[in-house]
């Protein structure tokens, strides 16, 4: 079965930090385009990063450039999320979810449950 | 860069069609033939049920089907079906290498 499985949310003050991951199974990480995306509460869904399979395109939001930095690492079936200079504005559920096409911003077939950050003073 | 734009809500009769929009603009929507729509019951993860304008995932209905004209997307849900009731959100591929989602459409079977 192919699943997707995110952890690492939590609460975190202004200017923290997070690593969230994403654990797949049942497919190979190494061919797919792997992205987060985030849902703030009672807002609509919000891309917020994606990779390449061959890891050679990477592409963030603009509220996230700089401060987030997606990684896979594909003997561990996972990708990954760093999230530094966390705001209140990042709280929300965070998604993996794995590309549909070789075209990276392209959609999303698979989804994880999701995680969730809270940035909080 | 704002969201695309949907309606808060659609509504229809089972057995109608009806329509949900996600209008973008030439950067992105109307620019490039990446637009795909997802569903989203309550409590559960989105469903790609379009892609590309209007390809659909193997196992997705055929009462769904996408098109495109100019810088709107639509999203037709043909013999409407109280399961139908749902969430509905578009994306599009933009022109600055992101993607960028609709604001989201809630569909209301009567």
């Amino acid at each position: 079965e192919v699943q997707l499985v995110e952890s690492g949310g939590g609460l975190v003050k202004p200017g923290g930090s997070l690593r969230l991951s994403c654990v797949v199974s049942g497919f190979t990480l190494s061919s797919y385009s792997m992205h987060w995306v985030r849902q703030a509460p009672g807002k609509g869904l919000e891309w917020v990063s994606s990779m390449s399979s061959s890891t050679s395109f990477i592409y963030y939001a603009d509220s996230m450039k700089g401060r987030f930095t997606i990684s896979r690492d594909n003997a561990k079936n996972s990708l990954y999320l760093q999230m530094n200079s966390l705001r209140a504005e990042d709280t929300g559920v965070y998604y993996c979810a794995r590309g549909y096409s070789g075209y990276v911003t392209d959609a999303f077939d698979i989804w994880g449950q999701g995680t969730m950050v809270t940035v909080f003073s | 860069q704002s969201a695309l734009t949907q309606p808060a809500s659609v509504s229809g009769s089972p057995g109608q069609s009806i329509t949900i929009s996600c209008t973008g603009t030439t950067s992105d929507v109307g620019g490039y033939n990446y637009v795909s729509w997802y569903q989203r019951h309550p409590g559960k993860v989105p469903k790609l049920m379009i892609y590309e304008v209007r390809n659909r995932p193997s196992g997705v209905s055929n009462r769904f089907s996408g098109s495109k004209s100019g810088n709107t997307a639509s999203l037709t849900i043909s013999g409407l079906q109280a399961e139908d009731e749902a969430d509905y959100y578009c994306s599009s591929s933009t022109s600055t290498n992101t993607l960028i989602f609709g604001g989201g459409t809630k569909v209301t079977v009567l």
